[in-house]
Parts: C-alpha cells; structure tokens; sequence
C-alpha cells in the first residue's frame, strides 16, 4: 500500500530535550516536506527536499532541521525544543509537487513544557 | 499578508445542501490542490486541478487560473462530509496553504 509513515503519533517532552520525528515513503517520491499546523494559522512549510542530498527552507524553519540521506526518508529534528513548537506536524512526498497529489502522514502531535 | 485566502471560514449546512468553498491566491501558480482533514487529524488529497473544473463523486473542484480563483462544491452534502477542506496552491518549490473552511453538514 502505498503510503508515508510518519512516527511517533504523539510526544510529550520538555524544553530542551532534542527530538526526532520520523517520515518515510514508499512511493519512490523525489519531493517531501515537513508542516506545522497551528490554530487560526493552518498549515505552513517548515523544510521540503526535492531529492536527495537537496533540501531548502519554507516558511518557518527557526529551530528545526532535516536530512534527506536517502529517498525514503526525511526526518524532522528539534535540536532544543521550546514550548513555541508545541503543534501537529505533518509530512507528506509528491511526485511532482504542481501536478501530483501530496500524500501526507497521520501526523505527531507534539507537546513541549 | 496572506497569500492564500478561504471563505467562508466555518459553514453549518442541513444535510442535502449545496456548498461551496472558496479560494483566492496572489501568487502565481500553474495548479492548485483541495484536500480534506477530517476530525482524527489525517489530510487527503482531493483534487488538483490546473483549469476548467474537476468531478469525484458529489465533489465538483473548479479553477480559473487568470483571476486566480477555485471554489470546491459538495453537491447533496452529507454529514460524512464535515471536515475541513484546504486549498493549497504550490509555487517554486513550495506550499502555501489557505487556513481551511470548517464543514459541518447536520442530519
């Protein structure tokens, strides 16, 4: 089936405590990208990668980073997480970001105190 | 500024009603995505549409590129359709989203 896997669901951490959220893709997709959604904000970009070993920044990159060492894989890092970066997450991969769906993850809820 | 724009942004329907969504964009672009989140939080893909109009079951997606507007229907709506629906429009190499119509289609 095809899908992205994004882990964990939720994660509840304190200020400071680096974290990792994991995307994978079995769909072969060169371009994947990382949102947060906020109330009242909607969905921004925070990273996107249009193939391996290339990535760029969105709109609110602050206080994240990514790598894209293989096709499948684009994970998130908060290096020192703060209570600002409390939102929902998602990552989705495209075939071809203008004339192809966006498949996205269920999602990481995430909660910095 | 927003470079996307949705109205409305919440929308209470009885159930067999016609709705429409609307979507505005500033930025340029060759072709815009509708997708739907429901409660639990997970988001699909809709349509994406570069002119003319879409249809997917009572879903009918229309666009005019040149006064860069698309609006999404739901014809005989439904209360499976209550969600939030979502345009995205995508230019150079990113995503800029509307902040969502809120559905709710009451029996």
């Amino acid at each position: 089936e095809a899908q992205v896997t994004q882990n964990p669901r939720y994660l509840i951490t304190v200020t400071g405590k680096k974290l990792t959220v994991t995307c994978s893709q079995n769909m072969n997709h060169e371009y994947m990208s990382w949102y947060r959604q906020d109330p009242g904000l909607g969905l921004r970009q925070i990273y996107y990668s249009m193939n391996v070993e290339v990535t760029d920044k969105g709109d609110v990159p602050e206080g994240y980073k990514v790598s894209r060492k293989e096709k499948r894989n684009f994970p998130l890092i908060l290096e020192s997480p703060s209570p600002n970066q409390t939102s929902l997450y998602f990552c989705a991969s495209s075939g071809d970001r203008i004339f192809s769906p966006l498949h996205f993850g269920n999602g990481t809820r995430l909660t910095v105190t | 500024k927003n470079e996307v724009e949705q109205s409305p942004q919440n929308l209470t329907a009885q159930e067999g009603e016609f709705i429409t969504i609307n979507c505005s964009y500033s930025v340029g672009i060759s072709a815009l995505h509708w997708l739907q989140q429901h409660p639990g939080g997970g988001i699909v893909s809709l349509f994406m549409l570069s002119s003319g109009k879409k249809k997917h079951g009572r879903l009918i997606a229309t666009i005019n590129i040149q006064e860069k507007h698309s609006s999404l229907h739901i014809t005989a709506s439904h209360p499976r359709d209550s969600a939030v629906y979502i345009c995205a429009a995508p230019t150079g190499n990113q995503f800029y989203f509307g902040t969502g119509t809120s559905l709710t289609v009451i029996p």
